[in-house]
């Protein structure tokens, strides 16, 4: 089976840019996560839908960070303008129930220079 | 709130080292508790889990008991390998809610 799809693996951009992150959770989980990873700050929870509806956004970190999941196979995390604060690994999730195990992406691995 | 304490990092073993992480919780009621492991340059991978007081999860030679008494869900193993190195998180969900609450990761590093 397919596990959770990320795409980039890697993006290196210029400050300012407008970044698109992707991704494509298991087919038949029903809640998606976005988490981004820093030495500094560990692994920190960002936005997290149920049925394509966002439910809790409160670890975004400010309004250049935007994320939506228009279907049930697809969500977006975008940033703009990006600054260098952002380099990071951002990863995605998804998980079919609570109280159930998340399954993780291979993370998009961000530069800003 | 509910939150996952680890023990600090890092942890430095020789190879066939017994292996153990310290891992906490405080939470309400009865949470599902998990280890996940994350290899370098990957995504975080379950390790293994327990749903419920005296459940003892285990895979690839590693496990952990859910201690309600002590609010603990150690992960150990009896015999590490340098294919171990990696950083494990403990995490945990509760009430309902699809989101975890993840500890801040122990990085094991294993010397042949």
């Amino acid at each position: 089976d397919a596990g959770v799809i990320q795409s980039p693996r890697h993006e290196v951009t210029e400050m300012g840019q407008e970044v698109t992150l992707r991704c494509k959770p298991i087919s038949g989980h029903n809640s998606l996560f976005w988490y981004r990873q820093t030495m500094m700050r560990g692994l920190e929870l960002l936005i997290y839908f149920n049925n394509n509806v966002p439910i809790d956004d409160s670890g975004m970190p400010e309004d250049r960070f935007s994320a939506k999941m228009p279907n049930a196979s697809f969500s977006t995390l975008k940033i703009q303008p990006s600054e260098p604060r952002d380099s990071a690994v951002y990863f995605c999730a998804s998980t079919s129930t609570a109280n159930q195990p998340q399954h993780f992406g291979d993370g998009t691995r961000l530069s800003i220079l | 709130g509910n939150s996952v304490t680890q023990m600090e990092g890092p942890v430095t073993l020789s190879e066939e080292a017994f292996l153990t992480i310290n891992c906490t919780y405080t939470a309400t009621g009865y949470p599902s508790l998990f280890w996940y492991v994350q290899y370098p340059g990957e995504g975080l991978q379950l390790l293994l889990k327990a749903t419920k007081a005296d459940d003892k999860g285990s895979n690839k030679g590693f496990e952990a008991t859910y201690r309600k008494e002590t609010t603990s869900f150690h992960l150990e193993k009896g015999s590490v390998q340098v294919s171990d190195s990696a950083v494990y998180f403990c995490a945990l969900s509760q009430g309902g809610s699809e989101k975890l609450v993840f500890g801040k990761g122990t990085k094991l590093t294993v010397n042949p």
